[in-house]
């Protein structure tokens, strides 16, 4: 019964790179978030996919950043031309269900880290 | 707008005592579920408790309980018989429609 799985689970990246993040749901989930967590703070929302379809992406930086979650495979969060304020550690989340009562189960998180 | 405010970055508790961590919350919407999360050094997210705004009751989950005030908009976690494994991070979080909002955390450092 595995959870989230997210990988990798540490990525380092130059600037100018791409960095691609990916996240499988628990097993039933059909609703995938990420977050990202800056050191020393909490985390923040960034999107909200369903599969094919992007619910709610008003956390997403308007430029650099695209999330998808395709009929198949993982949920994929891109960074093109990472910059240095894009270190931090992204939290993948799933639940079976959307809504305000339903419990979201997070993933290990990828730590990204760019010089 | 949603805001989640948890007062306390860092907290020092015996290990075997009991230990209250605050969180205070600001919505104008009816509907909404309130989190506590424990985040250890290892960085993973673990879950720990529920509260809906309807529930009557507060919600327990083995050590962990949740007092739930809600006309304060208060939702504290209460830790009974503190452990050197809980020493870690715990944030609290409401989610409204399909988001969840963080607070800053607390560190809470368990001594032996």
């Amino acid at each position: 019964n595995a959870g989230v799985m997210q990988n990798p689970r540490h990525l380092v990246r130059r600037r100018g790179q791409e960095a691609r993040l990916r996240c499988s749901p628990m097993k039933g989930h059909s609703h995938v978030y990420w977050y990202r967590q800056l050191p020393e703070e909490g985390l923040k929302f960034m999107v909200y996919l369903q599969k094919e379809n992007i619910i709610d992406e008003s956390g997403m930086p308007k430029e650099r950043f695209s999330a998808e979650f395709p009929k198949e495979g993982p949920s994929i969060l891109r960074i093109q031309q990472v910059v240095r304020g894009d270190s931090a550690a992204y939290f993948c989340a799933s639940s079976p269900e959307g809504g305000s009562q339903e419990t979201q189960y997070f993933g290990p998180g990828t730590r990204l880290l760019v010089l | 707008a949603q805001k989640i405010t948890q007062t306390q970055p860092g907290m020092f508790v015996q290990e075997k005592e009991a230990v209250t961590l605050d969180c205070t919350y600001d919505t104008s919407d009816p509907s909404y579920g309130l989190f506590w999360y424990k985040q250890p050094s290892s960085g993973e997210m673990i879950f720990l408790i529920y509260q809906g705004s309807y529930d009557q009751q507060n919600a327990t989950e083995g050590r962990y309980s949740l007092n739930f005030q809600k006309a304060r908009k208060s939702a504290n976690l209460v830790i009974s018989a503190s452990q050197l494994g809980d020493s870690a991070m715990y944030f609290c979080a409401m989610s409204y429609f399909n988001k969840f909002y963080f607070g800053s955390g607390t560190k809470l450092n368990v001594k032996p």
